[in-house]
């Protein structure tokens, strides 16, 4: 099973800064089975970046995804207040599906 | 509106039995693959299994911790996916939601359903 590493595992910025979130695979990772995700306080995920770099549905070009192999990079490029959340990385392989443990990302 | 409504959720005792149900609207749910994917209270997300459509085999696929023990099932005549949980432990508590699974990615998610197994 392919384990995914996130880091840092808290993150504290200010509003109109950069956010740069990192995920490591324990092996690599065909770029097209590797997502994001946000997730906020009492709901559900939402899906923010799919085969890498491609934005979901109504997600804002504020938020980017790059990377190949076993390194992958979520990157907000200026921080809005409903940006502070807890991000996942997830990947596909052997018919099965893991997820990174997430990093918070806090007001500073 | 496209959504996921998932249902039965409760209390059980280790040992115990639960289902799950998830109604879904606002698209073709019979060509959907759709998931389960639950969370612990306070902890990260962990893939539960997956049911292919039946144009694509309707198969299914789980994770290690749950397989054997849980079974997920369809009915595209009301638009409805089920998670039937049997020999339920203490660590299968946790918020259940209900995916579409766009192959490779989790693409829309239900609100959650709480399962808590305790005596």
């Amino acid at each position: 099973e392919i384990v995914l590493t996130q880091s840092p595992g808290t993150l504290s910025l200010s509003p109109g800064e950069r956010a740069t979130l990192s995920c490591r695979a324990s092996q690599s990772v065909s770029s097209n089975y590797l997502a994001w995700y946000q997730q906020k306080p009492g709901q559900a995920p939402r899906l923010l970046i799919y085969g890498a770099s491609s934005r979901a549905t109504g997600i804002p070009d504020r938020f980017s995804g790059s990377g190949s192999g076993t390194d992958f990079t979520l990157t907000i490029s200026r921080l809005e207040p409903e940006d502070f959340a807890v991000y996942y990385c997830q990947q596909y392989g052997d018919s099965s599906y893991t997820f990174g443990q997430g990093t918070k990302l806090e007001i500073k | 509106e496209v959504q996921l409504v998932e249902s039965g959720g409760g209390l059980v005792k280790p040992g115990g039995s639960l289902r799950l149900s998830c109604a879904a609207s606002g698209f073709t749910f019979s060509n959907a693959w759709m998931t389960w994917v639950r969370q612990a209270p306070g902890k990260g997300l962990e893939w539960v299994g997956r049911i292919k459509s039946k144009t694509d085999g309707g198969t299914t696929d789980y994770a290690a911790p749950v397989k054997g023990r849980f079974t997920i099932s369809r009915d595209d005549s009301k638009n409805t996916l089920y998670l039937q949980m049997n020999s339920l432990k203490t660590e299968d508590t946790a918020v259940y939601y209900c995916t579409t699974l766009r192959r490779w990615h989790f693409d829309l998610w239900g609100r959650g359903t709480l399962v808590t197994v305790s005596s």
